[in-house]
């Protein structure tokens, strides 16, 4: 599978906005981008995902690279309750169809 | 609509006990997947179904674990005999679809089981 590499942690300042680095040098042409996050005591949760184009919905942008080596999770206003570890992930529809396979994330704190 | 249920929350055992896990899919979801989640560390993939059927067991310790779906509903985690190293948290997570990407693939994820071997 090909890897991703993020930060172990991060902060941020509650109502600002948050860029969550990925990086996924090895990724393959098909592979899309998934981003995942998982809040205390709580399952992983799925966020967005894409292949080529940014994306967007209600909890966040996802801004890839032009050459897609790297992308990044956009939360536009952190609140106190964005506090989770955040995973990226690569998966291929065509190989692994469904498997994720996860890092170990980025941890996030929100303060106050 | 109701959620990836899982039961039961907590498990303490002894080691070499047995142990199993049940889980309730989103209603519809073909593809079901467990996780072992060990502290600190992202969820690790033991094996995927699709519908009854198993798709990637590959990364399943399949001499003390066993897994099963029935009728591509339910599905039931064993461990026989549990070790100390496999205290962790248990995933079950549901998709509607896997393959051609697009909305429907992404993962619903149970709140998981946390087991301890003590």
């Amino acid at each position: 599978d090909a890897k991703t590499t993020q930060p172990n942690s991060m902060e941020s300042n509650e109502e600002e906005p948050v860029h969550l680095p990925c990086n996924h040098s090895t990724i393959s042409g098909t592979d899309y981008i998934h981003w995942y996050r998982q809040l205390p005591s709580q399952g992983p949760e799925y966020v967005i995902h894409g292949l080529t184009s940014n994306v967007n919905n209600r909890m966040a942008s996802l801004a890839i690279a032009e050459d897609r080596k790297s992308s990044t999770l956009i939360l536009h206003r952190a609140t106190l309750r964005d506090a989770a570890v955040y995973y990226c992930i690569l998966r291929d529809p065509n190989t692994n169809a469904g498997k994720s396979t996860f890092g170990d994330g980025t941890t996030l704190t929100v303060k106050p | 609509e109701a959620g990836v249920a899982q039961s039961p929350r907590y498990k303490i055992i002894e080691k070499r006990q047995s142990v199993a896990f049940w889980c309730n899919p989103i209603s519809g979801h073909a593809t079901l997947y467990w996780y072992q989640q060990i502290l600190g560390q992202g969820p690790k993939l033991l094996i995927q179904f699709q519908n009854n059927g198993v798709v990637d067991d590959s990364q399943l310790p399949k001499d003390r674990f066993s897994a099963e779906r029935l009728k591509g509903v339910d599905s039931t985690l064993k461990i026989q005999p549990a070790k100390l190293e496999d205290s962790a948290v248990y995933l079950c997570a549901s998709s509607l679809r896997v393959g051609r990407e697009g909305t429907g693939t992404e993962a619903f994820f149970g709140q998981g089981t946390r087991l301890t071997v003590v």
